[in-house]
């Protein structure tokens, strides 16, 4: 079946510091990616998403570009801040069907 | 656009009560899936309900019930309650032109 696969957390950076959070999936056919963001005592927020090979999301300075050669979806972000932390999740949509999550990555970033 | 909302809040119950949660969808959007987020097993699908249908359920007892309502909004039950059913629970409205989940902050429950 369908299913997605993050980097362990938690990552630890300082502020303007450079992240990357690695993503892979699998999935037949052709899914949707999704990044959403989960700030302490909240639900999910959609921070970007893409629908297809080569499509680049983007929002707030984060990106993540569909790669399907690769099968991977990593976030990125050039100068992260201390607003920034928060619990990261990737997800995959195939068919319309129900969103499939990872494991989540928890992000602190320090001043 | 108001968002989804999820009333209520937080929930505390005992083992073996019941328990009903309520979202309301964005304006518009008539599907509407159900999610049960723990620490040890992170986000699971429960169901998904479309124009007051249930279209996908997730693996989960049949405990774990829900319903939509004709103006979309919808609500679940859970019965019978274990110590495990102890979760954040998040409703979804699914924008289907563009295959879009947006989240409500989710009822917080404490079973003990």
């Amino acid at each position: 079946g369908d299913s997605v696969t993050q980097m362990e957390g938690p990552v630890t950076l300082s502020e303007e510091a450079f992240l990357t959070i690695n993503c892979t999936y699998t999935a037949t056919g052709y899914p949707s990616l999704f990044w959403y963001v989960q700030y302490p005592g909240e639900g999910l927020q959609l921070l970007l998403k893409a629908t297809k090979a080569d499509d680049k999301g983007s929002n707030k300075g984060f990106e993540a570009t569909y790669r399907k050669e690769t099968t991977s979806f990593h976030l990125e972000k050039g100068s992260v801040q201390v607003s920034d932390s928060a619990v990261y999740f990737c997800a995959l949509s195939n068919s319309g069907y129900a969103l499939n999550f990872g494991k989540g990555t928890s992000l602190l970033v320090t001043p | 656009k108001a968002g989804v909302t999820q009333t209520p809040r937080y929930l505390i119950k005992t083992r073996g009560q019941q328990v009903t949660l309520s979202c309301s969808p964005i304006s518009g959007h008539r599907s509407v899936s159900w999610y049960q987020q723990t620490p040890g097993q992170g986000l699971q699908f429960l169901f998904e309900y479309f124009s007051e249908t249930q279209r996908n359920k997730g693996n989960f007892p049949g405990r774990f019930s829900g319903r939509q309502f004709s103006n979309s909004r919808s609500e679940m039950n859970v019965s019978t309650l274990e110590l495990g059913d102890s979760a954040l629970y998040l409703c979804a409205s699914e924008d289907r032109l563009t295959d879009t989940q947006y989240f409500g902050p989710g009822t917080r429950l404490t079973v003990l």
